[in-house]
This record gives C-alpha cells, structure tokens and sequence, in this order.
C-alpha cells in the first residue's frame, strides 16, 4: 500500500493567516492527489483534485500544489469557517489511501 | 444533486456479520463505482471497497477475507458485509461515489455516515 503522511497534524493561525500543509507519498504518485477538508460530525468534502484543480464552488483562498511524492495544500487568508481536518487521498494504485489528517484550529 | 443515505444496525456484536446498505437518490447508479470507507479514532480515514454498476468489486487487501459487497441498480442501493467483526471495526462508516473524470478520479458525493459499534 502507499503510505501517505502528513505534517503538522494540527496547526493554529490567526484570521487572515496563510496556512500551509504538506502530504508526503511514500512513493511517486504522479499528481494522483485529492485534498479534502471535514468539519465536525460531517464527512469529507472534496476541495482540490489532481493536487491542484479546484472543485467547482470551492473558494480560491484554497489551493494544492506538487507532483511526485511531495505535495503542499494552501489557505490564504485563513477564515473561521476553515476550521476543520484536512486530509490528503492517493488515487494513483489501489488501496486508495489517506493521510492521517491536519487539523487546522483558529488562534 | 447526488445524495448518498447509509442505513443499517448501530450496533454490532463480536463475530458476527456487519450490514450497511447505501441508498442513491437524485441520479443514476450505472456507469459508477461506488466506495465504502471508514473512519476510526485509531486508523483516521480507510478505503474498505468499491463496487461497480456492472457488479465488479475491489476490495482493500487487509479486509478481504471478511468483505462482500453487493450492488441492487433497480433500487438504487449497494450494500456492504464484514463479517467475524471485531472491536477494531467499530468506526463511522461511510458510502461515496467515485468521480472520474480525464482529469482524475475522487470520491464526491459522501453520505452523512452512520457509527457501527462492535460490542457484546
């Protein structure tokens, strides 16, 4: 299986804040990388697609990057109702899998 | 739009079998994969299988001795089964759909969820 980690596993910044998280592939994915964000009590909801395609409706402060095995996942101008645990997907081999989560709080 | 409901027992007894059945409205299941995933305070996020509208499975390596899955297109549902559970399996268990597109493939809509507990 690919192993997928994340870093920081929680993070807390200020309202207006860039927030930057990274997903790690434990090996070449190619750009086989989603990024999506849950809220308390709700499931995942897809933000960013092929590490860097933003899903229709979703606000242009979010944005991914990378290729490979090294991914980044932006918030500019981070807003309360960011607040949530984001987790990178792998879709490149089955299993698909996950990152363990990032979970963004407001300072 | 899609919309994704799981239904089924909350609670589960060790050894036995788990049953969930995911129900789609508001659009078609054919020409679709359709996942099972779960999530546990231990293990975060796990993608259990998907099935196909045409009735093809696959199945995550370290659950397939215990998984069928199963797909009813008249009704517009697809179910799974984990048999011989365990503790380790209670967790919010969810049903999405596999988007794929020239652009890539991911799970959107999710349904809401529904906690399967294993306990005696």
């Amino acid at each position: 299986d690919i192993q997928m980690t994340q870093s920081p596993s929680s993070l807390s910044a200020s309202v207006g804040d860039t927030v930057t998280i990274t997903c790690q592939a434990s090996q070449d994915i190619s750009n086989y990388l989603n990024w999506y964000q849950q809220k308390p009590g709700k499931a995942p909801k897809l933000l960013i697609y092929d590490a860097s395609n933003l899903e229709t409706g979703v606000p242009s402060r979010f944005s991914g990057s990378g290729s490979g095995t090294d991914f980044t996942f932006t918030i500019s101008n981070l807003q309360p109702e960011d607040i949530a645990t984001y987790y990178c997907q792998q879709y490149y081999i089955l299993p698909f899998t996950f990152g363990p989560g990032t979970k963004v709080d407001i300072k | 739009q899609v919309q994704l409901q799981e239904s089924g027992p909350g609670l589960a007894k060790p050894s036995e079998t788990l049953s969930l059945t995911c129900t789609v409205s508001g659009g078609s299941i054919s020409s679709y994969y359709w996942s099972w995933i779960r999530q546990s305070a231990g293990k975060g996020l796990e993608w259990i299988g998907r099935i196909h509208s045409s009735g093809t499975t696959n199945y995550n390596p370290s659950l397939e001795s215990r998984l069928t899955m199963s797909i009813d297109t008249s009704k517009k549902q697809f179910s799974l089964n984990l048999s011989s559970v365990t503790a380790a399996d209670t967790a919010v268990y969810y049903c999405a759909r596999e988007k794929m597109t020239n652009l890539g493939r991911w799970f959107a809509p999710w349904g809401q969820g529904t906690l399967v507990t294993v306990s005696s």
